[in-house]
């Protein structure tokens, strides 16, 4: 049962053009949404998160919108640049006892930026 | 400076060997994590710690061990019962939920694990 999903494998886009990410989920007792960048062979860096009480957050060219009634968020990278080109892993986290959380990941999307 | 630190990066084991993995954060994170990523199947949890003492399975714990005797070290060993142990593995730590909180999950390097 995946509980995040990342439904495209792979995304290319013009340096310069916005990228938009998309994630979808089942679980509606997620309470924090995350994204991370991750080259091969490294550990995944955080980029943005968001609570799910809030519908956007925005870091620099980095914004995070979540729509909670489809059961959906979607990061949004403007400008793209070519350092951009890596595996986005969607992730969410849920309370699953007191103080326990546990965090479920996405299959990931391949970004590449194109110069 | 602190982070997650992961041991060895590269490992090669022959089948039927167990191996462990070790993971050292000097964060003062209560929580931990492992994580084993595949080719096309993103990150599986496999073992979680929310204190010293205590852990729990995660989605794909068979074949796997972790012990979580002090709050800094979390290792976990591939046992010869783990069918496919060929993979890179993750380890994580979160903090308590205080605010400013992001829910930020904080990663280690890796450990690229080869059977041969």
């Amino acid at each position: 049962d995946q509980q995040v999903k990342q439904n495209s494998p792979s995304l290319s886009v013009q340096e310069g053009r916005i990228s938009i990410l998309n994630c979808d989920y089942t679980n509606s007792m997620f309470d924090y949404f995350l994204w991370y960048k991750k080259y091969p062979a490294e550990g995944p860096t955080f980029l943005i998160s968001i609570s799910s009480i809030k519908d956007k957050n925005e870091d620099g060219r980095f914004t995070v919108f979540l729509n909670k009634s489809a059961k959906h968020l979607s990061l949004h990278i403007v400008p793209s640049q070519p350092g951009d080109s890596a595996v986005y892993f969607c992730a969410a986290s849920v309370t699953i006892g007191s103080g326990t959380y546990k965090y479920i990941f996405g299959t990931g999307t391949r970004l590449k930026v194109l110069a | 400076d602190g982070g997650i630190t992961q041991s060895p990066k590269y490992l090669f084991r022959k089948e039927g060997q167990n191996v462990t993995l070790s993971c050292e954060q000097n964060l003062n994170h209560d929580a931990m994590y492992w994580y084993r990523q595949d080719p096309g199947q993103g990150l599986r949890l496999i073992y979680y710690s929310q204190i010293v003492n205590d852990f729990q399975k995660g989605d794909i714990a068979e074949g796997y061990s972790v012990s979580r005797e002090k709050k800094e070290s979390f290792p976990l060993t591939v046992t010869s019962a783990q069918k496919n142990p060929t993979a890179f593995y993750l380890c994580a730590s979160s903090i308590r939920r205080e605010p400013p909180y992001t829910g930020e999950l904080f990663f280690g390097e890796g450990s690229r694990l080869t059977v041969l």
